[in-house]
């Protein structure tokens, strides 16, 4: 079974950059899963953020793009969100999640981790 | 931007009770609707894929329906355990969007 796993600060200061990893032990970044960020501010849905395949190739919620970028790496099985120029409206708890490619359903999920924006 | 429109947003209800929660889209998105349950500080979970088709190892009393911009969600007989909160997601374009949610208490 699939397993996700993020890391990563739990503080970030205003105008700085959240960088966040997802691990995936028991299971392969190289399969066709297309691999995902969802965030949920507190006590708020769900928004996602953006994903990534195996071969690099990305797709980012249009009002997160000109501040988000997603990457992998295939060595370490494992992917990556970096959130730059971060404000207290970006404090949230981060999940990453696969998108299964068969059925376009997040079957995976990692425990998430809550990042606060504040100085 | 599809955006989709739970209700209701709040439910108490009984154990035992059918409880029926709602899910509508902006625009057409044929079947690509999927439903999560999300318990306190956990991770979501999939219930319902493609609007009907239960996902493995989900109880049966958890059913959808729907089709083009109008889902249902359905829980016959509801459990304790069951107190949670609903979500539904499209995957018909990106980018992909949640509905707001739904939280359903148990009396």
């Amino acid at each position: 079974q699939v397993q996700l796993q993020e890391s990563g600060p739990g503080l970030v200061k205003p105008s700085g950059t959240l960088s966040l990893t997802c691990a995936v032990p028991g299971g392969s970044i190289s399969s066709s899963n297309w691999w995902s960020w969802v965030r949920q501010p507190p006590g708020r849905g769900l928004e996602w953020i953006g994903e990534i395949n195996h071969s690099g190739s990305t797709n980012y919620n249009p009002s997160l793009k000109s501040r988000v970028s997603i990457s992998v790496d295939k060595s370490k099985n494992q992917f990556s969100l970096k959130l730059n120029s971060v404000t207290a409206a970006d404090t949230a708890v981060y999940y990453c999640a696969s998108l299964s490619s068969t059925w376009y359903v997040f079957d995976y999920w990692g425990q998430g981790t809550l990042v606060t924006v504040s100085s | 931007e599809v955006l989709l429109t739970q209700s209701p947003d709040f439910q108490s209800v009984t154990p035992k009770e059918k409880v029926t929660i709602t899910c509508r889209a902006s625009q057409s998105i044929g079947t690509s609707i999927h439903w999560y349950q999300q318990k306190a500080d956990q991770s979501p979970k999939v219930l319902i894929k493609y609007a009907s088709q239960s996902f493995s190892g989900v109880p049966s009393r958890f059913s959808g329906s729907g089709s083009g911009t109008d889902f249902t969600l359905t829980i016959n007989g509801l459990e304790g355990e069951d107190a949670a909160t609903y979500y539904c997601h499209q995957s018909s374009s990106l980018p992909y969007t949640f509905g707001q949610g739904t939280k359903l208490e148990i009396k």
